[in-house]
């Protein structure tokens, strides 16, 4: 079975800090990707970044980064210099592709940035 | 419009109301999907249409019915719901699987807020 696992309800940031989010998945597949979505309070979900399995290097985009980690089955988010607008639901996800191509959730972490 | 879109915002049925979600993609895109999320929970598929074909149904009760009359519109219809049915639906899009031979980045809607009294 797939399973993608948030083991932080909850997470709180200051404006300009640094905050990891963490994310432990399993799956048999060797090749898959990973994808962290961002779901502010109007509740449009948006994807933030992937992760290509067989790409050892971690993806990037502006202040969001990854710790992908493929023995451990870790897949950590790093928003750096964290702003009032990163406060929102983070989910990890899981996609093994297939005919079905369904998105395996984690529960979410709520994320929340103090002035 | 752009994007993913869904309609109604909010819904309050009765237990014995038939009523329906509609969502429509405007990407081009040839899968899409419906989502429940509840409370606490992760998101949980409900079903998957790729090339307008019906692909997945994860044991959802039959009170909810799907219908995708081509690729860009995609129908949930409901009726005899149950309280423990209120929660958020969300609808989304991507390729088709098999179409981009590779990953599939799905595009959400702002989702349906469903409230069964």
């Amino acid at each position: 079975a797939q399973t993608v696992t948030q083991s932080q309800p909850e997470m709180s940031v200051q404006e300009a800090e640094t905050v990891t989010l963490s994310c432990t998945y399993d799956t048999s597949e060797s090749d898959y990707y990973l994808f962290w979505y961002k779901q502010p309070p109007s509740r449009q979900m948006i994807l933030v970044i992937r992760q290509e399995a067989y790409k050892q290097q971690n993806a990037t985009e502006n202040r969001f980064s990854v710790n992908f980690q493929k023995a451990a089955k870790s897949f950590s988010l790093k928003i750096s210099d964290s702003q009032l607008g990163d406060a929102a639901m983070y989910f990890c996800a899981l996609n093994t592709g297939g005919s079905q191509g369904n998105l395996i959730f984690g529960k979410g972490t709520k994320l929340s940035v103090k002035p | 419009e752009t994007g993913v879109t869904q309609t109604p915002r909010h819904l309050v049925m009765g237990m014995t109301n038939k009523k329906s979600l509609k969502c429509e993609q405007h990407l081009g895109h040839n899968a899409m999907y419906w989502y429940k999320q509840s409370a606490k929970k992760p998101l949980e598929l409900m079903f998957v249409y790729s090339l307008e074909e019906r692909v997945e149904n994860n044991s959802v009760p039959s009170r909810f019915s799907p219908e995708c009359p081509n690729s860009s519109h995609l129908f949930l219809h409901l009726h005899t719901l149950q309280p423990e049915d209120s929660a958020l639906y969300l609808c989304a899009s991507s390729q088709a699987p098999r179409a981009s031979g590779r990953y599939n980045e799905q595009f959400f809607g702002p989702g349906t807020r469903l409230t069964v009294l």
